[in-house]
């Protein structure tokens, strides 16, 4: 298995444009988690989908961070417009619905200059 | 919500010696409790995890406890190796839920 894959690895853009991070979850896995990593905050869920409606999107900082999963096999992250202070390291972790272990992808550091 | 407490948050050891780290939740509905390996530029890895059923459960050299009546979990490794030098994460979900909370993260330094 390929394991959940991310794209970009990294990114950097100019403040005030958009951004768009991809994932594609484990095959087979319904359930499809968007963390975010810094030092001051740590690990924190931004939004979870269960077969691909969103269920949870309380930890989305602001409307300008959006989510969507058009299929089973793909979603998006897109901050528009972005901010300095977006910068940090974005996860996708996939999961089977009624199996507690989640597995990661490797991550989009995003950097906002 | 959970609110997940980990401690400490930098650990260094000597190769062969024994490291832990221990964790608390707030949450009595909380029933499953994983632990996740970050290394360098990668993802947190899934390395072991506990059910509220079970008290403790091992896997080569680590190993996790739980208590739930003092809503306190740890994490083992024994015979430490370089290898073993990463971040680790500690986490717990409900049952109702299907979100992970993470604790802050402890960095571990295995000195050969």
């Amino acid at each position: 298995d390929a394991g959940v894959i991310q794209s970009p690895r990294h990114e950097v853009t100019e403040m005030g444009q958009e951004v768009t991070l991809r994932c594609k979850p484990i095959s087979g896995h319904n359930s499809l988690f968007w963390y975010r990593q810094t030092m001051m905050r740590g690990l924190e869920l931004l939004i979870y989908f269960n077969n691909n409606v969103p269920i949870d999107d309380s930890g989305m900082p602001e409307d300008r961070f959006s989510a969507k999963m058009p299929n089973a096999s793909f979603s998006t992250l897109k901050i528009q417009p972005s901010e300095p202070r977006d910068s940090a390291v974005y996860f996708c972790a996939s999961s089977l619905a009624g199996r507690a272990e989640a597995f990661f992808g490797q991550g989009t550091r995003l950097t906002v200059v | 919500g959970e609110n997940v407490e980990q401690h400490p948050s930098t650990l260094s050891v000597q190769e062969g010696d024994s490291a832990v780290i221990k964790c608390t939740y707030s949450d009595s509905a909380s029933n499953y409790f994983p632990w996740y390996k970050q290394e360098l530029g990668k993802g947190p890895q899934l390395i072991i995890d506990i059910r509220s059923n079970v008290g403790e459960k091992k896997d080569q050299r680590i190993a996790v406890t739980l208590n739930k009546t003092a809503k306190h979990f740890s994490l083992h490794i024994t015979e430490t190796q370089p290898e073993d030098s990463a971040v680790y994460f500690c986490a717990a979900k409900t049952a109702a839920g299907n979100k992970l909370t993470f604790g802050g993260g402890t960095r571990v330094l295995v000195k050969p």
